[in-house]
């Protein structure tokens, strides 16, 4: 089955610095997500790109895609503290029944030190 | 807030007990999700429901057993677990046929099992 890897598992930088975590996956996508989770907490949509975009933007948040690779990275400007959380990238797949479903990556956790 | 409420956000219960959790959505999806999310593990999809349909039970043991009695409404009905059932149980949902395909996630319940 298709499952998103995240890399690293654990990043840890200093508060203005950028974050870089990284997705790996197995199988053909429509599209891949990004998800925040606070500790102890549910997760939270950031981003969608689908498998026809290279590229996209949203606040401090640049995600690329690049389908012959499998792999998408998210790119995180000018960390603050508030950034600190686990990431998570998701793939769309389609489960028995034609039941739309996602795939999650293990998840990356990131800590921005002050 | 997400749409998404979950209760009891925690739950500390026997082996021998029978609890249930509960899940609601206000956002007029049709698609409901249960996930389990354990210490080191990728989040594990449980069931999905659409339009109050199971559509997916993803090798679950008898021992969770989800109700769906509207597309608003989601349960997991818990029996005789074990001390490895312990975790953060998280609902979402989502709008079945949209291409974005993303989930809204409440903010769990926290299980023990003793």
């Amino acid at each position: 089955s298709q499952q998103g890897e995240e890399d690293p598992q654990a990043l840890s930088i200093q508060e203005g610095e950028n974050a870089t975590m990284n997705c790996s996956y197995k199988t053909s996508i429509n599209n891949l997500q990004w998800y925040r989770q606070n500790s102890g907490r549910g997760l939270v949509h950031l981003i969608l790109i689908r498998s026809n975009e290279r590229e996209k933007h949203s606040g401090r948040l640049r995600v690329t895609l690049d389908t012959s690779k499998k792999s998408s990275s998210l790119l995180i400007t000018a960390s603050r503290a508030a950034d600190t959380a686990s990431y998570f990238c998701a793939t769309d797949a389609i489960g028995r029944q034609g039941a739309q479903k996602l795939v999650f990556g293990q998840g990356t956790r990131l800590t921005i030190n002050p | 807030e997400t749409g998404v409420t979950q209760t009891p956000r925690h739950l500390v219960m026997g082996m021998t007990n029978k609890k249930s959790l509960k899940c609601e959505q206000h956002l007029g999806h049709n698609a409901m999700y249960w996930y389990k999310q354990s210490a080191k593990k990728p989040l594990e999809l449980m069931f999905v429901y659409n339009f109050k349909e199971q559509t997916e039970n993803n090798s679950v043991p008898s021992r969770f057993s989800p109700e769906c009695p509207n597309s608003s409404h989601l349960f997991l009905h818990l029996h005789t677990l074990q001390p490895e059932d312990s975790a953060l149980y998280l609902c979402a949902s989502s709008s079945r046929g949209s291409l974005r395909n993303e989930q809204f996630f409440g903010p769990g319940t926290r299980l023990t099992v003793l």
